[in-house]
């Protein structure tokens, strides 16, 4: 089964600046996605960033983007320019690729157990 | 655009009782699924839908049961209720399986 470790429960920074938040997995599949969600007070789960296994580019989606190293299955969340709207829990998810046969059941989403991130003005 | 919504947001019930949560989708996708998130697990799949009439569990089903009759609703029952299930419910729904899923805004369940 994969798992998904998000060590650091809570992280700050300072307005406009850099930070970077770490995520491990760990899995024996060859191809599968990562995700960066992204929960404020209000509590919906918003999608930040996604990442394909095969891809060795790393995503990048405005401020947002993602150091993902296939072989120490890392795969850490860079935001820069920290805005006061970024404050928020985030998640860490990953899904597993499929192949020719894919179910609900290998499409589920395995969450860490998320940081919360504050910015300071 | 109304996308995934929940009803109720809150929701507050006593140990035993019978509480349905509704999820409906105005986009016609065809797989959705159900979250609990619960403090230090993150989200975890109860139960997930392919297509209607179609449903199959997840990690963490034991207590729930979902039906699917149509399409845009997924309704999620706690058969009767205990104080382990109070936690905040998510809805989700995807085209594909390999889609990026959207997420509704949750419910907040709270067994006494």
């Amino acid at each position: 089964a994969q798992t998904v470790t998000q060590s650091q429960p809570e992280m700050s920074v300072q307005e406009a600046e850099t930070v970077t938040l770490s995520c491990t997995y760990d899995t024996s599949e060859s191809d599968y996605y990562l995700f960066w969600y992204k929960q404020p007070p209000s509590r919906q789960m918003i999608l930040v960033i996604r990442q394909e296994a095969y891809k060795q580019q790393n995503a990048t989606e405005n401020r947002f983007s993602v150091n993902f190293q296939k072989a120490a299955k890392s795969f850490s969340l860079k935001i820069s320019d920290s805005q006061l709207g970024d404050a928020a829990m985030y998640f860490c998810a990953y899904r597993t690729r499929g192949g020719f046969y894919y179910t609900g059941a290998n499409s589920k989403l395995t969450f860490g157990k998320g940081i919360t991130l504050s910015v300071r003005p | 655009d109304a996308g995934i919504t929940q009803s109720p947001r809150y929701k507050i019930t006593e140990t035993g009782r019978q509480v349905t949560l509704m999820c409906h989708q105005t986009w016609s996708h065809s797989y959705m699924f159900w979250y609990r998130q619960d403090l230090g697990h993150g989200l975890r799949l109860i139960y997930y839908s392919a297509a209607a009439d179609i449903t199959d569990k997840g990690e963490v089903p034991d207590g729930y049961v979902v039906s699917r009759s149509k399409t845009e609703n997924f309704p999620l029952t706690l058969e009767s209720a205990t104080r382990s299930q109070t936690s905040v419910y998510f809805c989700a729904s995807s085209v594909y399986p390999e889609d990026t899923q959207y997420f509704g805004p949750g419910t907040r369940l709270t067994v006494l």
